[in-house]
């Protein structure tokens, strides 16, 4: 079965301490691969997407993530982490055109100071 | 006009009643989308409507009946529920079902007593 999995489930960091966050995905056909993030009693937001292109993709707050078609994998980074940064991310897949997004399991990023 | 707006925020409910959970977008968005959440976890994808006309049911409960009456608009009714089911009720659309992102809403926070 296709599957998204995040290795970490929690990340605690120190404020402007450079994180990564890892996501991996069970299968390279035709992939389309999102990272959201979800503050305490909120929705999801999209923090990037990869479609097609470039396999380094930008998003907000500082985000960055890297398409590896060979690894199968999607990990998020940021150089300078915030506070403000503290919340639940999500990586999600959609495999091929007509499904929905599929979600990990989340990672919990703290940051502290 | 680039939000998903749900209502109520907060819902209490007894087993016994009947009750409706509304979600509308402006942005033309022909996919929308309910998710569950339970604290801790992922979103898990309930039912898609495409074009208006259901399109995935993931096996979900005939206690929840989803209902799209025109294309901004999704509701989910609600009735003789448990409280396994008190959760974050989140609402999603796409501009299609075709490998795009999803737009969520802040969902509703559903508590069943």
């Amino acid at each position: 079965a296709q599957s998204v999995t995040q290795l970490d489930s929690q990340v605690p960091v120190f404020e402007e301490a450079p994180v990564e966050l890892r996501c991996n995905y069970s299968s390279s056909v035709s992939v389309y691969l999102f990272w959201y993030v979800q503050y305490p009693n909120q929705g999801l937001q999209l923090l990037l997407k990869y479609l097609s292109g470039s396999t380094l993709v930008k998003g907000i707050n500082g985000f960055e993530a890297e398409f590896n078609k060979s690894q199968t994998s999607f990990h998020l980074r940021k150089p300078s982490v915030h506070i403000s940064d503290t919340a639940e991310y999500f990586c999600a897949v959609r495999w091929q055109a007509g499904t929905a997004l599929i979600f990990g399991k989340g990672t919990t990023l703290s940051v502290s100071s | 006009d680039t939000e998903v707006t749900q209502t109520p925020k907060h819902l209490v409910m007894g087993m016994t009643n009947k009750k409706s959970l509304k979600c509308e977008q402006h942005m033309g968005h022909r996919a929308m989308y309910w998710y569950k959440q339970k604290a801790k976890k992922p979103p898990e994808l309930m039912f898609v409507y495409s074009y208006e006309k259901l399109s995935i049911n993931e096996s979900v409960p005939s206690r929840f009946s989803p209902e799209c009456p025109n294309s901004s608009l999704l509701n989910l009714h609600l009735h003789a529920l448990q409280p396994e089911d008190s959760a974050l009720y989140l609402c999603a659309s796409s501009p299609s079902d075709l490998n795009t992102e999803a737009f969520f809403g802040q969902g509703t926070r559903l508590t069943v007593v």
